[in-house]
């Protein structure tokens, strides 16, 4: 099926371990993202990539690497968890980098809890 | 400093109309969306408005004054399932996209 997943949904790992999400989209969608969504907070974004090999920092990357050797795929690893990285992360996908009206997909979300 | 502003919870009755109202202030200017977001799923499209004026697409509407920095999302013949969260976001001139945190709209019956 076409879309956007994915892995895992939910995580819970203890203050410094490295945790890698997993971002998959099945459109050869140019662009990816990476966002976390706190309450209170309107979506950050942590990292995006506009092709293959080629990422670049948002507003919130620190703590953070990416990674994008393939279109489909686009994997985010923080190296050292903090209790301050708890979250919900979402990854999500567009066509275009929005010029025109091209809209993100998401994918259903990553639960990360650090303890 | 770039920001959006938008009501953190409304209510309205099943049936009615509700108007969700958000204010940019961005660099720039490349067009405003709409997201729904039901509680704990991935945020999904309703709207993109570049040019003043109002979109319609079935129950929902989205209206947009450059010239006012605001855009309103309007939901007609209200059901349970428009309870849901929804996010303004706007597109600044290096086509970032400034999120609002969110109008949480809870339908009563």
């Amino acid at each position: 099926d076409a879309g956007i997943t994915q892995s895992p949904r939910y995580k819970i790992t203890e203050t410094g371990r490295q945790v890698t999400l997993m971002c998959h989209q099945t459109w050869s969608h140019s662009y990816m993202f990476w966002y976390r969504q706190d309450l209170g907070h309107g979506l950050r974004l942590i990292y995006y990539s506009a092709a293959a090999d080629i990422t670049d920092k948002g507003e919130v990357p620190d703590g953070y690497v990416v990674s994008r050797s393939k279109t489909e795929n686009f994997p985010l690893t923080l190296e050292s968890a903090t209790r301050s990285q708890t979250s919900v992360y979402f990854c999500a996908s567009s066509e275009l980098r929005q010029g025109g009206g091209s809209p993100l997909h998401f994918g259903n979300g990553t639960r990360l809890t650090v303890t | 400093g770039q920001n959006i502003d938008q009501p953190t919870e409304m209510t309205a009755t099943e049936g009615a109309i509700v108007q969700i109202n958000c204010t940019y202030q961005t660099s720039g200017f490349n067009g405003l969306f709409w997201y729904q977001q039901h509680a704990g799923e991935a945020p999904t499209f309703l709207s993109y408005n570049v040019l003043d004026g109002l979109e319609e697409k079935g129950r929902f509407s989205s209206f947009l004054s450059r010239s006012k920095g605001y855009s309103y999302l309007l939901l007609k013949e209200l059901q349970m399932k428009d309870s849901a969260s929804y996010l303004c976001a706007a597109m600044d001139s290096n086509y970032q996209l400034i999120w609002g945190a969110g109008t949480k709209l809870i339908i009563k019956p």
